[in-house]
């Protein structure tokens, strides 16, 4: 089955860059996804990359894809401190999401 | 904007209890979800239905079962809770895939089974 795995916690001064990863295994693919969770919030949509693209910037927000090695990376310029929260990232097959552990980011002044 | 409600935003039951949660979306999407979220295993799917009346296990359907008799509604049942059933229980809706289209989620359900 799929398998996403990310790492669990990263600590970031305010101001910094902060870069998330994530790995995947299922290489049909076809979205990968970047969600947030505020505390006790649901999760909410980031950003998502097509499997065929390098690279997605939005604003503040950076996704790489390397679709060779199955890396996912997610980085925020310019950290703030409303950037601290649980970040997953999740690939989707059909209409399947399947979701890393979720990576806790705490933003230190 | 999509909306997905959740009948609930915290709830105690006793083990054994029959516990209803239920998950109502306005978008008029055909698939609806339903995960549980555990600190460090992230979410894992309960069950899924695709259209009404339609339900497919996910990864843990064990000791729940679903309902889907309208569109907009999926209810989640624990026939009979017990304390390994406490968790955040997150609803999701999405319309079938095309493009990048992807699920959106209600504010979840915290769950305490005693």
């Amino acid at each position: 089955g799929e398998d996403v795995e990310q790492s669990l916690f990263l600590s970031v001064r305010e101001g910094d860059s902060s870069v998330i990863n994530c790995t995947y295994t299922d290489s049909s693919s076809t979205y990968l996804y970047w969600y947030k969770q505020e505390p006790g919030a649901g999760l909410q949509l980031l950003t998502y990359i097509f499997s065929n693209m390098d690279m997605k910037q939005d604003q503040r927000l950076t996704v790489l894809l390397n679709k060779k090695d199955k890396h996912l990376s997610l980085r925020i310029a310019d950290t703030q401190t409303g950037d601290s929260a649980i970040y997953f990232c999740a690939e989707r097959s059909d209409y399947k999401l399947s979701f890393g552990a979720g990576t806790t980011v705490t933003v230190r002044a | 904007d999509v909306k997905v409600t959740q009948s609930s935003r915290y709830l105690v039951k006793r083990t054994g209890e029959k516990v209803f949660l239920e998950c109502v979306q306005d978008m008029d999407h055909e698939n609806m979800f339903w995960y549980r979220q555990d600190p460090g295993l992230g979410l894992r799917l309960i069950y899924f239905s695709y259209d009404v009346k339609m339900k497919e296990k996910g990864d843990i359907p064990e000791g729940y079962s679903v309902s889907r008799e309208k569109k907009e509604r999926f209810s989640l049942i624990l026939e009979s809770a017990s304390t390994n059933q406490t968790s955040m229980y997150l609803c999701a809706s999405s319309p079938r895939p095309r493009g990048g289209e992807t699920q959106y989620f209600g504010p979840g359900t915290r769950l305490l089974v005693l």
